[in-house]
């Protein structure tokens, strides 16, 4: 069965400093992997997406994420915090793409700190 | 593009009380999902809908949930009795069709239950 693990649930950066919200996935089969966020009483929006294609993928709002198949990760990083990134990041990976079904890591909450 | 909609924004009810939520998904969108998140975690799948058919329900509590999804559009999830451990967010999202690879969920802002 396929399942994410968070490792952290609070990170706390300056702003101006690296981000890097670490995530493992456990899938007997390629998996479709996604970053999540959600800003305080808001919904969840999309970040970035791998589906099979590039192992880098670039986000929105500066962020990127490598899958890494021999580490089974897929963190997610930014070279310079703003304060505007504080949120929760969610690791999502997709069950199979017969049912589209998510099954969401823990979640990061990220501080960032003037 | 309208993203999703879903009301009320937040819910206070007495336990054993019922409550209903609804959720109108992007146009278009075939698919469409209800989510339950208790607070400190990631969200979980309750069911999935394709038009009007379900999915998936296999984390449904169907002795006290019930969601419907008439004409393929709009949906409603249903509470009754409600319990204290149901008191969490619960969020909509909908997709144009979870076949495709490349298929997204967009995710409403979600209706907050208190159950006192």
């Amino acid at each position: 069965a396929q399942s994410v693990t968070q490792l952290g649930s609070h990170v706390s950066v300056s702003e101006g400093a690296l981000v890097l919200l670490r995530c493992n996935y456990s899938s007997s089969v390629p998996p479709y992997l996604f970053w999540y966020v959600q800003y305080p009483n808001q919904g969840l929006q999309l970040l970035l997406k791998y589906t099979s294609a590039a192992t880098l993928v670039k986000g929105i709002n500066g962020f990127e994420a490598e899958f890494k198949k021999s580490e089974t990760s897929f963190h997610l990083t930014k070279p310079s915090a703003h304060m505007s990134d504080a949120a929760e990041y969610f690791c999502v990976v997709r069950v199979s793409s017969n049912t589209g079904k998510l099954i969401f890591g823990q979640g990061t909450t990220l501080q960032v700190k003037p | 593009e309208a993203g999703v909609a879903q009301s009320p924004r937040y819910k206070i009810i007495e336990k054993r009380q019922s409550v209903a939520f609804w959720c109108n998904p992007i146009s278009g969108h075939a698919t469409l999902y209800w989510y339950q998140q208790i607070l400190g975690q990631g969200p979980k799948l309750l069911i999935q809908f394709q038009n009007n058919g379900v999915v998936d329900d296999s984390q449904l509590p169907k002795d006290r949930f019930s969601a419907e999804r008439l004409k393929g559009v709009d949906s409603t999830l249903k509470i009754q009795p409600a319990k204290l451990e149901d008191s969490a967010v619960y969020l909509c999202a909908s997709s144009l069709g979870f076949g495709r690879s490349t298929d997204t969920q967009y995710f409403g802002p979600g209706t907050r239950l208190t159950v006192l």
